[in-house]
């Protein structure tokens, strides 16, 4: 079954370290996305990427980095983690047809303290 | 950018009514919309994507509303019922973009 596969489930960090979010997808789809879920704010758009070595920044980027080293697999990376960074994150996957699915993952909680 | 208002916040309906969720968004490029639901600790699960061709979608429950002219996409759930206590998200993309633009969300919940 298609699927998008996120790990770690939580996470908790102190204010300054270093985290990798990845994201695993079964979809082969070329798209996949990162987004964060803030209550008052919805979904917001990180970074997004079309492909492997491919990289496209989204609405909210700043503090974040972002990697696609294959197509099945795209990562986040918050080297420098800050409080305000403490959300619920999913990543998502699409074809490149406008109407096409996205399937999103199950979601990583981070807590930066 | 797209931008997309979401109402009501919250949304509170007894069993067997119905719970009306109104999005507006503001570029009129946007072509592909869709209705995701998410219960509480779980991903989105999506529920109908309508495309701009499209005016009325009926899933299993609800009935999803497009109005291109006033750059307005509806969500109705008809009869609520206690599963469908959660949060909805409308989101939208334009013809040419990729990522998706969120509302805010609404939260349902429906009482006995």
């Amino acid at each position: 079954e298609a699927a998008v596969t996120q790990s770690p489930r939580n996470k908790v960090t102190v204010t300054g370290g270093n985290v990798t979010l990845s994201c695993r997808q079964t979809n082969s789809h070329n798209y996949m996305y990162w987004y964060r879920q803030d209550t008052g704010h919805g979904l917001r758009l990180i970074h997004y990427s079309y492909g492997a070595g491919n990289l496209q920044i989204g609405d909210v980027p700043d503090g974040y980095k972002a990697t696609r080293t294959t197509q099945e697999d795209f990562f986040l990376l918050l080297e420098l983690a800050s409080p305000s960074q403490t959300s619920l994150y999913f990543c998502a996957s699409s074809d490149s047809e406008g109407n096409s699915d996205y399937t999103f993952g199950s979601g990583t909680r981070l807590l930066v303290i | 950018g797209e931008q997309v208002e979401q109402r009501p916040p919250h949304l509170s309906v007894r069993e067997g009514d119905s719970a009306f969720i109104t999005c507006t968004y503001t570029d009129p490029n946007s072509y592909y919309f869709f209705w995701y639901k998410q219960e509480p600790g779980a991903s989105l699960q999506l529920l109908m994507k309508v495309f701009s061709s499209t005016e009325i979608n009926e899933g299993q429950g609800f009935t999803v509303l497009l109005n291109k002219k006033d750059k307005r996409l509806s969500l109705n759930l008809t009869a609520a019922h206690p599963g469908d206590s959660a949060a909805y998200f409308c989101a939208v993309r334009g013809n040419y973009a990729q990522g998706l633009t969120f509302g805010l969300g609404t939260r349902v919940s429906v009482f006995p």
